[in-house]
């Protein structure tokens, strides 16, 4: 199911560093999965997607690992920049229920230190 | 090459009146996905179309609402005698084609009911 957050949770990481976001999928059928980025005031950009038959995929400073097994989905930014600061949401698409509405978590905010 | 267009970026209605967002796609996309997000939360999927046709409108609610998407023309979500809990920004995302391939996610329309 799909939890409704208040506050979204906030990962602070300093500039430079690498930040690790992590999402846990609810839908066993998912087999298709996107990051996105999202800043204030925009919609929801385009990261990095993974299928269900890979468990690793890297893109520019991203990484995105997938782990079926516990139902899990973690993005790595290396050598985080401040412009990285956004809310960044995971997607899961069950594709085997025929249509290609995308699921999405809360959210994490990620705020990046000078 | 220019993104999913939506408008008007900014919408106030009264109580009772009609709101028409309008959606664009990219260029060469046929399909259509529009998405409402309340404040400190993720998308939540409303309906997904193809040109002349909804595909899936699970999650639109029964009232009120509709989408269209014409042969000629932008995709339009309309929501009818408006209440203040229709407040929200609603996302349009566009792909060339269903399945796995990344939704495409414009500005959105910020819906304020007075």
């Amino acid at each position: 199911g799909e939890s409704v957050g208040l506050h979204l949770p906030t990962l602070s990481v300093q500039e430079g560093d690498n930040s690790i976001i992590n999402c846990a999928y609810s839908n066993s059928a998912s087999d298709y999965f996107i990051w996105y980025k999202q800043e204030s005031g925009k919609g929801p950009q385009f990261i990095i997607d993974i299928r269900s038959n890979m468990d690793k995929r890297q893109g520019q400073r991203v990484t995105v690992l997938l782990n079926k097994t516990v139902k899990h989905l973690s993005l790595q930014i290396a050598a985080t920049q401040p412009g990285d600061s956004a809310v960044y949401f995971c997607a899961e698409n069950p594709t085997t229920s025929g249509t290609y509405k995308y699921i999405f978590g809360t959210g994490t905010r990620l705020k990046v230190l000078a | 090459n220019a993104g999913v267009m939506q408008n008007p970026r900014h919408l106030v209605r009264r109580r009772g009146q009609e709101a028409r967002l309008r959606c664009s796609p990219m260029k060469g996309h046929s399909h259509v996905y529009w998405y409402r997000q309340l404040p400190e939360e993720g998308l939540k999927f409303m309906v997904y179309l193809q040109k002349e046709n909804i595909i899936d409108e699970s999650g639109m609610p029964k009232e009120r609402f509709s989408a269209e998407f014409p042969k000629e023309g932008p995709s339009i979500l309309r929501i009818q005698q408006v209440v203040r809990g229709d407040s929200a920004a609603y996302f349009c995302a566009s792909s060339p084609g269903g399945g796995e391939q990344p939704q495409h996610f414009g500005d959105g329309t910020r819906l304020s009911i007075l």
